[in-house]
């Protein structure tokens, strides 16, 4: 079946040094993946998206790399801040669904360090 | 920035009772979700909604289970009848489109105590 795995569930790093979260896929068909980023009592907030046609997505302090050969994808936060502590989640849209399905992963908890 | 609303923000019931949990959605969305996340695990999908009608379920989203769009705005879950296991943080989403552009708009989400 489908599946969406991160690799540590506990990344901690001193604070305006660079973060790198890491996931794994299972389905080469997939094509549309999402980071999110869940502070304490919240839900789910959108950070970057990528699809599979492209490699390399950035944003305002983060970037989303994909590799289709090996069917990973990383999220990287430059100069991470206190703010940036939460726990962020891979997802991957179903290739094998048409209405908006996500599957996630576990869940990283980046702990910034002051 | 419009944002998808969710109530009660806590729910402590008895098994076996009835619970139903609310969501408005962003206003322009045409697509609609649950999903849950039990503590320290993975969010996990349950139902998918469009165009009053349920479009995908998973396993968990049995008999016990079931979702309506009353009017223009509310989107709710019921629970029938609450098992313990049924403990979780319950998140409506939204969207736009799907179809490989599916960025989904989380509430805050309700998290579900049964006793």
């Amino acid at each position: 079946g489908e599946s969406v795995g991160l690799h540590l569930p506990t990344l901690s790093v001193q604070e305006g040094d660079n973060s790198i979260i890491n996931c794994a896929y299972s389905n080469s068909a997939s094509d549309y993946f999402i980071w999110y980023k869940q502070e304490s009592g919240k839900g789910p907030q959108f950070i970057i998206d990528i699809r599979s046609n492209m490699d390399k997505r950035q944003g305002q302090r983060v970037t989303v790399l994909l590799n289709k050969t090996v069917k990973h994808l990383s999220l990287q936060i430059a100069a991470t801040q206190p703010g940036d502590s939460a726990v962020y989640f891979c997802a991957a849209a179903s290739p094998s669904s048409n209405t908006g399905k996500l599957i996630f992963g576990q869940g990283t908890t980046l702990q910034v360090k002051p | 920035e419009p944002e998808v609303t969710q109530t009660p923000s806590h729910q402590v019931t008895q098994m076996g009772q009835e619970v139903i949990l609310r969501c408005v959605p962003i206003s322009n969305h045409l697509y609609f979700y649950w999903y849950r996340q039990i503590l320290g695990q993975k969010v996990e999908f349950l139902v998918s909604f469009y165009n009053n009608e349920i479009s995908e379920k998973s396993e968990i989203f049995d008999d016990q289970f079931s979702v309506e769009r009353p009017d223009g705005s509310n989107f709710t879950l019921k629970i029938r009848s609450t098992k313990l296991e049924d403990s979780a943080m319950y998140f409506c989403a939204s969207t736009t489109e799907v179809g490989g552009n599916e960025k989904l708009f989380f509430g805050s989400g309700t998290q579900l105590s049964v006793l």
